[in-house]
């Protein structure tokens, strides 16, 4: 039972380079998230998902897009990297509403 | 709008001593809260939680918390530190959306 892991761990990207992080969970939950965070601020909600085919904006949506088209995974999609998303993401599932469980994050720089 | 506040930024302790960890929260219903610690380089992992019922509860590590509405708080305890507790602690509350909003976190160093 590997819970949830997310790939790739590290990554470089140049500005304008687009790039798509996994997470994959094996809990059979229902619910999926996105956060990002950064240097006291905590973590700020991207994007999150209910349910396979679901998706819904969370805190810190713009220049994101997501999908969840199986259930146990959920991706998170970078089209046009600023140097702003410059982050660690880390991805959590639940199997009801709050309690979540995290991925060991993926730590992005864009250049 | 629902928010946490941890109100220390960095705490130092000497290994042995007892810990408090302050949290307060703004939610208008009874809350769900939780208390995660973050190892260098690593994901969250949830402490303990808080749903209903008694309001002092037990985590894993030997932390507790104590739900106190009065004070809109739920701050975490441990009586004695040991040295692999040096880490960051994040409070959260649960959203609206089913997500969990964190405080900035705390930053526990502890002194041999």
């Amino acid at each position: 039972n590997a819970g949830v892991t997310q790939t790739p761990k590290f990554r470089v990207l140049k500005t304008g380079q687009s790039m798509t992080l996994l997470c994959a969970q094996d809990m059979n939950h229902e619910y999926m998230y996105w956060y990002r965070q950064d240097p006291g601020m905590g973590l700020r909600l991207i994007h999150y998902s209910v349910g396979e085919g679901t998706t819904a904006k969370g805190e810190v949506p713009d220049g994101y897009n997501v999908s969840r088209l199986k259930k146990q995974n959920f991706l998170l999609g970078l089209e046009s990297a600023a140097p702003s998303q410059t982050s660690v993401y880390f991805c959590a599932s639940s199997p009801f509403r709050h309690e979540q469980f995290f991925g060991p994050g993926t730590r992005l720089t864009v250049l | 709008a629902q928010s946490v506040t941890q109100p220390d930024i960095h705490i130092t302790v000497s290994e042995g001593a007892s810990l408090e960890l302050r949290c307060n929260y703004s939610y208008g219903a009874t809350p769900y809260l939780f208390w995660y610690v973050q190892s260098p380089g690593q994901g969250l992992q949830l402490l303990l939680k808080y749903f209903s019922g008694d309001t002092l509860v037990q985590g894993i590590k030997g932390f507790e918390a104590e739900f106190k509405r009065s004070q809109s708080s739920f701050n975490l305890r441990k009586p004695s530190v040991h040295w692999s507790d040096a880490a960051e602690y994040f409070c959260a509350v649960g959203g609206s959306q089913g997500n969990l909003i964190f405080g900035k976190g705390t930053k526990l160093s502890v002194k041999p």
